[in-house]
């Protein structure tokens, strides 16, 4: 299985930190996306990395890639209660894309 | 743009029913769709990939029987859970990929969250 698996399970912060979410998978991937999803509602993309790529910025969130160790982390800087959300990392290998198990992360005011 | 809809948000149905959900790309053509299975606080698992006028491809473990799929429009996908029991209850999540644009780039529905009693 290509599934990947975040670290930490949950995370629980304080507004205006930085969070660290990690994903690692199995196989080569064409790219790695991150997603975020509210409680019981859809998911919404965030940024997509390509395997060429190393890192990638988009506002406040910063993924790094590192294929020779199938490592991928989401940094959100300066954290807000309004980012208190599940994020998944999902492989793209042959055009499916399989998620990650997802980290919770919980943004106290 | 890039817009894809689920209907209904939310369904309760009885043991032994069965339930169809429509998922729709709303501003684009869709020639893949994808049906997504997600347990409380799990992650999203691929039921089925279907392609437009074709037979849906399903992941190991999926009982296509059970889980009938038809993709008959390049604008809608439905999913009908033949015979549902109450383990059948989760969210279903479709996501489309836009025929013209690159083929990374898959859309997601809202979902629809199915309680089998």
């Amino acid at each position: 299985s290509q599934q990947g698996e975040e670290d930490p399970q949950a995370l629980s912060i304080q507004e205006g930190e930085n969070a660290t979410m990690n994903c690692s998978y199995k196989t080569s991937i064409n790219n790695l996306q991150w997603y975020r999803q509210n409680s019981g509602r859809g998911l919404v993309h965030l940024i997509l990395i390509r395997s060429n790529e190393r890192e990638k910025h988009s506002g406040r969130l910063r993924v790094t890639l590192d294929t020779s160790k199938k490592s991928s982390s989401l940094l959100i800087t300066a954290s807000r209660a309004a980012d208190t959300a599940s994020y998944f990392c999902a492989t793209d290998a042959y055009s499916t894309l399989t998620f990650g198990k997802g980290t919770m992360l919980l943004v106290s005011p | 743009g890039a817009v894809v809809s689920q209907h209904p948000s939310r369904v309760i149905c009885k043991s032994g029913t069965s339930v169809k959900i429509e998922c729709r790309s709303l501003d684009f053509q869709a020639t893949t769709m994808f049906w997504y299975r997600q347990f409380p606080k799990q992650s999203l698992m691929l039921m089925a990939t279907s392609n437009e006028g074709s037979k849906a491809t399903y992941e190991q473990g999926v009982e296509k029987d059970k889980f009938l799929i038809n993709h008959a429009s390049l604008t809608l996908s439905t999913l009908t859970v033949t015979s549902a029991h109450p383990e059948d209850s989760s969210f279903y999540i479709c996501s489309a990929r836009d025929k013209t644009g690159r083929s990374y780039e898959q859309y997601f529905g809202p979902g629809t969250r199915l309680t089998v009693t």
